[in-house]
Order: C-alpha cells, then structure tokens, then sequence
C-alpha cells in the first residue's frame, strides 16, 4: 500500500453537470476525510469518517454535496448541479482513529483538481 | 467556532538565516496542534504535532511549542536550507481539522 489515492487526478465539467470523486484511503486507517482546497488558501474541511459512519459535516457544505463510504473502505465524493464556484482541489486524507480526543496524523492524496465551466 | 490564523507570506530568507512562522488559534476545546507541510509538487505531509499544552513537536529542525497562555504555535528553524522552500499550513484538530491559510517559504542560496 503506497498512500492514499484519488482518482481522478483532473475533471473539466460544465456548469450544471455532476460530478463523482474517489477515493481509496491507506488500508488500515479506518479514518477518512475530504477537504476542498482554493488557490492561496489552506484545505477547508468538508466531512470524515470513521468506517462507513459519517461523523461530522462542515456547515458550510452545500446540499449539492454528498460523501459515502458504504463498506468503510473506499469513499465517493458527488457534486450535484456543478457550479463555478465549485471548481478548487478537492483533497482526501485517511488516519488511525483519535485516542483520547488527541488527533492523529493524516496522510493525504494528491488530490482531484475540479474546473467547472 | 474554531479557527487558524497565521503569518501571510511570502517569506524569502537566505540560506542558514532563522525562520519563524507565527500561528495563532481560537478553539472551545483542548485541540491537538499540527504543522503540515507542502513541497512543490507534491502533496500535504506531516511537519510536527502537539497534542497539549508545553508540548514541543519537532521534526527537520523545526520546532514548535503549544502555548495556551497565548493560544500559539509558532513554526521555527535555526538555520532553513533551500530545501525547506515549500509552503507550510498551521491547522487544528478538535473533532474537525482547521488549517490556516498557509505561508510559502523560499530560501535562497
């Protein structure tokens, strides 16, 4: 296992259309999150899990969002109904579980630049 | 809510000159305190961590020192090399991870 991958690396839509992400985390993290990163600023957390449990959401994250992480392996990031404002890297990052409320270190992928049109 | 905030760059220095990036928070909680680090090309790693107060996380050289009374966590190196050049990301966990808007770091020979 070499790290966290993503896939895909790059995705050109046009405004309206929907978009699905993966993401394939380190095998023995049960820990998975997604963050959105824009140029000049730093990843701005969007969800996590932990297994197939999704554990917290950003309020910032519109309806138009959904993650999954059905079998607690692999997860899937959607955007419905694209829009520009939307295009930024989108960035996944797996972990071991927290202990004691101490967090962990995260390993993240090199994340799927999204352009929206 | 909580939140990072930290030196804007960039900063430029010349090689074996002292290096400080200033990270500062605002958290409810106790939250564990991380420096990340971005080289050119490639992705987000780990630089140090510190889950508590007076913890000191060290890594490369640097070093950083969780301080509550001021609620900082300040990046430094002795001596930065060309090879430090990246952008560097002060961030937050406390049940979700907040990153600051990151400095880019160039040293020159």
């Amino acid at each position: 296992d070499t790290g966290v991958s993503q896939d895909p690396r790059h995705k050109i839509t046009k405004r309206g259309q929907n978009v699905t992400f993966r993401c394939d985390p380190i095998s023995e993290h049960n820990r998975l999150y997604w963050y959105r990163q824009t140029l000049g600023q730093g990843p701005e957390f969007l969800t996590y899990f932990q297994n197939e449990a999704q554990l917290e959401k950003s309020r910032l994250l519109s309806d138009r969002f959904s993650a999954e992480r059905p079998k607690g392996s692999f997860s899937t990031l959607e955007i419905q109904r694209t829009e520009q404002g939307d295009s930024a890297m989108y960035l996944c990052a797996s972990s071991l579980p927290e202990l004691a409320g101490v967090g962990n270190e995260q390993f993240f992928g090199p994340g799927t630049r999204l352009t929206v049109l | 809510g909580n939140s990072v905030t930290q030196m804007e760059g960039p900063v430029t220095l010349s090689e074996e000159a002292f290096l400080t990036i200033n990270c500062t928070y605002t958290a409810t909680g106790y939250p564990s305190l991380f420096w990340y680090v971005q080289y050119p090309g490639e992705g987000l790693q780990l630089l140090l961590k510190a889950t508590k107060a007076d913890d000191k996380g060290s890594n490369k050289g640097f070093e950083a020192t969780y301080r509550k009374e001021t609620t900082s966590f300040h990046l430094e190196k002795g001596s930065v090399q060309v090879s430090d050049s990246a952008v560097y990301f002060c961030a937050l966990w406390d049940n979700d991870m907040r990153f600051g808007a990151g400095t880019r770091l160039t040293v020159k020979p």
